[in-house]
């Protein structure tokens, strides 16, 4: 079956560094990855995707990488900030229609230090 | 403002009682989903409901049923053959790429 791995221990990084958030999967060939963030006791908000066809993807502060060889998505954040600190989660998927039925990681809970 | 709105925000149950959770969207998406989420899990997925009168069962929908009348609306309940309904409930919906998530439910059995 399906598995995605986010490491489930926190990332605790100091403010103005790049935090680097993993995520791999097995059993899967997704053409798309998306990464969304949640606070806690709050809903995930979409951050970005990125298609199988793109090495990379940027947003402001944020840079997504997806390595279809390795089966791995790598999410940066540069130049941190504790307004940063939050759960991270990616959801790879198949589907580019209004119908997504995304498997989400556990997702990887970062704390940035002012 | 357009997005989805769920409540009540927390629910507290007795054992042996089904309960209604309300999930509403003005976004006119025409796919909505309901979640489960567990401390140190990911999110699991329920029921989804691709259109108006249309849903299907996604990985663990036993002990829940869904209704879908209008396209603004996807009320889960929870029944009590749910053996462990004790979690925080999340209902999305999606229009392209991205799905768009409502605050949550944290659902109590006491």
């Amino acid at each position: 079956s399906q598995k995605i791995e986010q490491n489930s221990e926190a990332l605790n990084i100091q403010e103005g560094k790049t935090a680097t958030l993993t995520c791999n999967y097995t059993n899967y060939s997704p053409a798309y990855l998306q990464w969304y963030r949640q606070d806690p006791g709050r809903g995930p908000v979409f951050l970005l995707l990125i298609r199988e066809n793109e090495k990379e993807k940027r947003k402001e502060r944020l840079k997504v990488t997806f390595d279809t060889t390795l089966k791995q998505s790598l999410f940066h954040i540069t130049a941190s900030q504790p307004a940063d600190s939050a759960t991270y989660l990616c959801a790879p998927s198949n589907m580019n229609t209004g119908f997504q039925k995304l498997v989400f990681g556990t997702g990887t809970r970062l704390l940035v230090s002012p | 403002d357009g997005g989805i709105t769920q409540s009540p925000k927390y629910l507290f149950r007795k054992e042996g009682q089904n309960v209604t959770l309300s999930c509403e969207q003005n976004l006119n998406h025409d796919a909505m989903y309901w979640y489960r989420q567990d401390p140190g899990q990911g999110l699991r997925l329920i029921y989804y409901s691709q259109i108006v009168n249309d849903f299907q069962k996604g990985d663990i929908a036993e002990g829940y049923s869904v209704s879908r009348e209008k396209k603004e609306s996807f009320p889960l309940t929870v029944t009590s053959a749910q053996k462990n309904p004790t979690a925080f409930y999340l209902c999305a919906s999606s229009i392209r790429n991205e799905q768009f998530f409502g605050p949550g439910t944290r659902l109590t059995v006491l």
